[in-house]
């Protein structure tokens, strides 16, 4: 079984500020774990993935994540936020090998705002 | 690469009316998917196919669901008796599907349903 967790629904920071939206995982299976983002009544984009070969991703757009297995944490941050960056985030896990299921298991979402 | 694309992008429908989602996949991507997304929520797994083998189906999906990829092609959601309930932005996302391991999946931009 897999489930996420996203501390804080909504994050509001300045521009210019510093980005970092949480997210707790569980899960039975070697996990893979992604960070999507959604802007307004569109689909979702993908940011960055965990698929085991570096703790460390880096993404689009400047942001990076950094999976902390004794933590079951993979939090998302970007050193600068920009306008342009408002907009819904989701994290989400799914099993690392086929044979235990394809499905993203996803958080309920944080929704970022930048004020200027 | 064109994306995953849906039709439609809105629909609106009386309660008790059938309504039928398309989704056509990235091109040579072996896996496709279907989600749903109520609002405030992150999507949720309905069901998945490996070519036209639908692999596994959530409970989400009740008996009034149907989803079908005859050719290994393109895919479609059949609804019937809509109720309000199944207002929600269903989503369809596709993976290529060749590896042991889960590859990342691309998403559409979605179909929101409106049920009155």
């Amino acid at each position: 079984a897999q489930s996420v967790t996203q501390l804080g629904s909504h994050v509001s920071v300045s521009e210019g500020a510093l980005v970092l939206l949480r997210c707790n995982y569980s899960s039975s299976v070697p996990p893979y774990l992604f960070w999507y983002v959604q802007y307004p009544n569109q689909g979702l984009q993908l940011l960055l993935k965990y698929t085991s070969a570096a703790t460390l991703v880096k993404g689009i757009n400047g942001f990076e994540a950094e999976f902390k297995k004794s933590e079951t944490s993979f939090h998302l941050t970007k050193p600068s936020a920009h306008m342009s960056d408002a907009a819904e985030y989701f994290c989400a896990v799914t099993a690392r090998f086929a044979e235990y299921g394809n499905k993203l298991v996803f958080g309920a979402g944080t929704i970022l705002r930048v004020k200027s | 690469d064109t994306g995953v694309s849906q039709d439609p992008r809105h629909k609106i429908t009386k309660r008790g009316q059938n309504v039928t989602f398309r989704c056509d996949p990235i091109s040579e991507h072996n896996r496709l998917y279907w989600y749903r997304q109520t609002l405030g929520q992150g999507p949720e797994f309905l069901t998945y196919f490996q070519n036209e083998a639908q692999l596994e189906k959530s409970r989400l999906l009740s008996d009034r669901f149907s989803a079908e990829r005859p050719k290994g092609s393109f895919s479609t959601l059949e609804i019937q008796r809509t109720e309000q309930g199944d207002s929600a932005m269903y989503l369809c996302a596709s993976s290529l599907g060749i590896s042991t391991t889960t590859d990342t999946q691309y998403f559409g931009p979605g179909t929101r349903l409106t049920v009155l």
